[in-house]
């Protein structure tokens, strides 16, 4: 079955240290791949995505992600973390009509 | 201003009562979808709609009912309300079909039942 997976439900960084949050997926095919941002108690903010052009994708706000397909992952990463970047992440696919499928989750926690 | 809402932003009830979480997007956007976020399962479909009279389920349809009579609204209706369904609901929306399109998030609705 197609999924995606988010190895680590919490992350914390300092802050202009980089920051790694993993994602893998599982299809039998190229999906659609995306990283959204959500803030404590707003909606959710497309990062970035990707679409089977550039592996390399980048996004707002520093961030950028690289598509590599020999190892299924879709790791999000920022050179320098900031305080404004303490929020939720979610990796999500695209299957069948456009549904989205979305990972758990990974908390970043920036300290100073 | 454009964009997508829903209404209300929060919401309190009561186990067995009906409540209806709406959706509103103004971009004319063919497809629409309902969501639920719970904590360790991250955004979970309920159901979407590909038009206006075109809905179908997604992962965790049950206890719900949608509803898309114009292509702008798209309500989500607990026919009867239980404990389990206490979350946060977000809608979204994109333009068509297309496995890359990017959908936008309604600002979402927090649901507290008693």
């Amino acid at each position: 079955a197609q999924s995606v997976t988010q190895l680590d439900s919490h992350v914390s960084v300092s802050e202009g240290t980089p920051v790694l949050l993993r994602c893998n997926y599982s299809s039998s095919y190229s999906p659609s791949l995306f990283w959204y941002v959500q803030h404590p108690n707003k909606g959710l903010q497309l990062l970035l995505k990707y679409t089977s052009a550039a592996t390399l994708v980048k996004g707002i706000n520093g961030f950028e992600a690289e598509f590599k397909k020999s190892e299924t992952s879709f790791h999000l990463t920022k050179p320098s973390a900031h305080m404004s970047d303490a929020a939720e992440y979610f990796c999500a696919y695209t299957g069948t009509a456009s549904k989205l499928t979305f990972g758990t989750g990974t908390r970043l926690q920036v300290t100073l | 201003d454009a964009g997508i809402t829903q209404s209300p932003r929060y919401k309190i009830t009561e186990t067995g009562r009906q409540v209806t979480l709406m959706c509103h997007q103004t971009w004319s956007h063919s497809y629409m979808f309902w969501y639920r976020q719970d904590l360790g399962h991250g955004l979970r479909l309920i159901y979407y709609s590909a038009a206006a009279d075109i809905t179908d389920k997604g992962e965790v349809p049950d206890g719900y009912v949608v509803s898309r009579s114009k292509t702008e609204n798209f309500p989500l209706t607990l026919e009867s309300a239980t404990r389990s369904q206490t979350s946060v609901y977000f809608c979204a929306s994109i333009p068509t079909g297309g496995g890359s399109d990017t959908q936008y998030f309604g600002p979402g609705t927090r649901l507290t039942v008693l």
